[in-house]
């Protein structure tokens, strides 16, 4: 089994969908929790960190269940810039040894 | 101000070659990640530097692959006798160093595509 696993995609929704990305991680003693964005032949970059408690920042929502060890990205309202891959990635070592998911794809269309 | 560099952008070498990937960190960013990202794929860990020392290198595949950063800023990523699956984008990150329960935002330089023929 690996480590992070996600959604396969692609994922092709309307503009001003609400969309949502499912990742699993298989190690419990992981510390810390984020979600990047990476567009088209470019370097990710961070979107958000993942809190215990939830978070929103935005469109966008994030939730831990460290019980099941499952993350979600919600995406609310979705726009044609919302068009990229969403890689989950979980910090096993505190501050080091960072493992990302495959990624899922997000394709928005006008 | 400027961001994490890489260099080249892009290299392509003969297999069995000796390459070297350049990275240059954000300024004052202690903590340095090498990643590999194959097409379809996330960026699979590599090596973490703190300051000059490698304090995680459990990524690297085998021992063709070295890495340094003599003065804790610029790193090379070394890859000796290179082979055809070695072909993939080689991303560098940077970040401050984690402390007092904050792990900081790990910065990533645009990459270098390695092509192995």
């Amino acid at each position: 089994r690996k480590e992070v696993e996600q959604d396969p995609g692609p994922f092709n929704v309307p503009e001003g969908a609400t969309v949502a990305f499912n990742c699993t991680y298989s190690n419990s003693a992981s510390q810390s929790f984020f979600w990047y964005r990476q567009d088209c032949r470019k370097e990710p970059k961070l979107l958000m960190s993942v809190y215990s408690s939830g978070n929103e920042d935005g469109r966008f929502t994030a939730q831990l269940n460290r019980a099941s060890q499952y993350i979600s990205l919600l995406i609310r309202d979705s726009k044609l810039s919302d068009s990229a891959t969403y890689l989950c990635v979980v910090n096993l070592y505190y501050g080091q040894n960072f493992v990302f998911g495959p990624g899922t794809r997000l394709s928005v269309l006008p | 101000g400027a961001g994490v560099s890489q260099t080249p952008s892009n290299k392509v070498t003969e297999k069995g070659k000796y390459v070297e990937l350049r990275c240059d960190p954000i300024s004052g960013h202690t903590a340095l990640y090498w990643y590999r990202q194959s097409l379809g794929q996330g960026p699979e860990f590599l090596i973490y530097f703190q300051g000059t020392g490698a304090a995680d290198d459990s990524g690297l595949p085998n021992d063709r692959f070295f890495a340094v950063r003599p003065e804790g800023s610029v790193s090379t990523l070394k890859i000796q006798r290179t082979e055809r699956g070695d072909s993939a984008v080689y991303l560098c990150a940077s970040s401050l160093l984690t402390t007092s329960g904050r792990i900081h935002e790990q910065y990533f330089g645009p990459g270098t595509r390695l092509t192995v023929t």
